[in-house]
C-alpha cells in the first residue's frame, strides 16, 4: 500500500525552529510537496521538492532524499499565525497526489 | 483572479439521500481533484477530472461518482449517504502540464456535508 507518516503534533515557542518529517512509501514518486492548513479554511500550497537537496522560500524550507523516502518542512522565526496544520504529500503514478495524515503545530507565546 | 469556489458550502442530509457538490476551478487550470478530509486527518484523494474524463481514483466505492463540464468545473456526486460520508469535501485544482501537475494544487474552503 501507500502511505505518509508525519507527526500528528508539534508544539513550539514563538521565535524559535521548528522540523516536520515525513516518510513516505507510495508506487511511484513525482516530488514531495507541504500544505497548510487552517482551521476551518482551505490547505495552500507552501512548497515542492522534485530532487535531493533544500529548498528555500521565505522563513519556510524543505528537504528531500529520495534514497531515504525522507523529507521536512522546516520553519524558522515562528509566529503566533503559523499555528495550524501541515500536511506532506506525494505525487505519485497517475497524476495522483496523496497525502499525509497532518501534523498539528501549536505555537507558544 | 477567482481561486477554486466550491458550493454549498455547508450540507445535512439524510442517510440514504443522494448529494451533488460543485466545484469551480481557478482560472487557467485544467484538471480538477475531489479529496475528502475527516475531521483532524489529511484529505484523501477520491478522483481525478481531466478533460472531462475520470483518470484516476482512489478506495472509494461506486456510490462516488463525478463529472467534469466543458468549462472545467466539476461536480461530485454520492449516492446513498452514510453517516461515515459525513466529511469535509475539498475540491482542488491544477494544471496538468509538467510537474504542476503534482503540486501547487489550489483548494477551495471545501463543502462540510453532515449525513443524519
Amino acid at each position: 500500500g501507500q502511505s505518509l507518516e508525519q507527526p500528528s503534533e508539534v508544539t513550539a515557542v514563538e521565535g524559535a525552529i521548528v522540523q516536520i518529517n515525513c516518510t513516505y512509501q507510495t508506487s511511484g514518486f513525482y516530488g514531495l510537496s507541504w500544505y497548510q492548513q487552517h482551521d476551518g479554511g482551505a490547505p495552500t500550497f507552501l512548497s515542492y521538492n522534485a530532487l535531493d537537496g533544500l529548498e528555500e522560500t521565505g522563513r519556510f524550507s524543505s528537504f528531500l532524499s529520495r534514497s531515504d523516502s525522507y523529507g521536512y518542512l522546516l520553519l524558522q522565526e515562528l509566529q503566533m499565525k503559523d499555528s495550524a496544520s501541515y500536511f506532506c504529500a506525494v505525487g505519485t503514478g497517475g497524476f495522483k497526489t496523496i497525502f499525509g495524515a497532518g501534523t498539528r503545530l501549536f505555537v507558544k507565546a | 483572479d477567482a481561486g477554486v469556489t466550491q458550493s454549498p458550502t455547508h450540507l445535512i442530509k439524510t442517510r440514504g439521500q443522494q448529494v451533488t457538490l460543485r466545484c469551480s476551478p481557478k482560472s487557467g487550470h485544467d484538471t480538477v481533484s475531489w479529496y475528502q478530509q475527516a475531521l483532524g486527518q489529511g484529505p484523501q484523494f477520491i478522483f481525478q477530472y481531466y478533460e472531462e474524463e475520470e483518470r484516476q481514483r482512489g478506495n472509494f466505492p461506486d456510490r462516488f461518482s463525478g463529472h467534469q463540464f466543458p468549462n472545467y468545473s466539476s461536480e461530485l456526486n454520492v449516492n446513498a449517504l452514510l453517516l461515515g460520508d459525513s466529511a469535509l469535501y475539498l475540491c482542488a485544482s491544477s494544471l496538468r502540464e509538467g510537474a504542476s501537475a503534482f503540486y501547487g494544487y489550489t483548494f477551495g474552503s471545501g463543502t462540510r456535508l453532515t449525513v443524519v
